[in-house]
């Protein structure tokens, strides 16, 4: 089945960029995304990109795809402590999300 | 805009016992997924649902069942429960089955406890 990997934890100071790493296995993807995780909550839906793209951006937001090294990356510009959470990337395969392993972002004041 | 509706929001079971878990889908949607995501573990994929009937079918314990119903809204019955159960489930849901999964809508969760 897919395999997605991510670090799992990173820490930024406030107002620093904060750059978060996915590599997946499935070529045929056609979507992959970025999701957050707040502490007991659901998952908010950051953005996504077509694996035909190699970039997209939204507003602090930049997604990087290299599709021939299975790689994505998630670029938050000026971090805020708010957001402090868990990001998961996701690939969509069929019409079921695998996700990965999660990674805890954690913004120092 | 309203979102995906799950309830209850919270739910503690013994085991052995049954639990049942509603999810209400974005109107107009009629497609469901559940996932489930243990404690510090990613979500993972359970069934999901188009035009009432099963789609696909993932890591769904034989002892769980679900259905979707002529609302839409679709229900996960969950039987003799163990303590490795305890997880946050989570609904999604999109239109159009297949082709609309690139958009799924993510509820808010019911967290099960089972002691």
């Amino acid at each position: 089945g897919e395999d997605v990997e991510q670090s799992l934890f990173l820490s930024v100071r406030e107002g620093d960029s904060s750059v978060i790493n996915c590599t997946y296995t499935d070529s045929s993807s056609t979507y992959l995304y970025w999701y957050k995780q707040e502490p007991g909550a659901g998952l908010q839906l950051l953005t996504y990109i077509f694996s035909n793209m190699d970039m997209k951006q939204d507003q602090r937001l930049t997604v990087l795809l290299n599709k021939k090294d299975k790689h994505l990356s998630l670029r938050i510009a000026d971090t805020q402590t708010g957001d402090s959470a868990i990001y998961f990337c996701a690939e969509l395969g069929g019409n079921q999300f695998y996700f990965g392993t999660g990674t805890s972002l954690t913004v120092i004041p | 805009a309203a979102g995906v509706i799950q309830s209850p929001r919270h739910l503690i079971k013994e085991k052995r016992e049954t639990a049942t878990l509603k999810c209400y889908p974005i109107p107009r949607h009629d497609t469901v997924y559940w996932y489930q995501q243990g404690p510090g573990q990613d979500p993972q994929f359970l069934i999901s649902f188009y035009e009432k009937m099963q789609s696909d079918k993932g890591s769904i314990p034989d002892r769980f069942s679900a259905q979707q119903f002529s609302d839409y809204h679709s229900e996960l019955n969950m039987s003799s429960l163990e303590l490795g159960d305890s997880a946050l489930y989570f609904c999604a849901s999109s239109l159009g089955g297949l082709a609309g999964a690139v958009e799924q809508y993510f509820g808010p969760g019911t967290r099960l406890t089972v002691t």
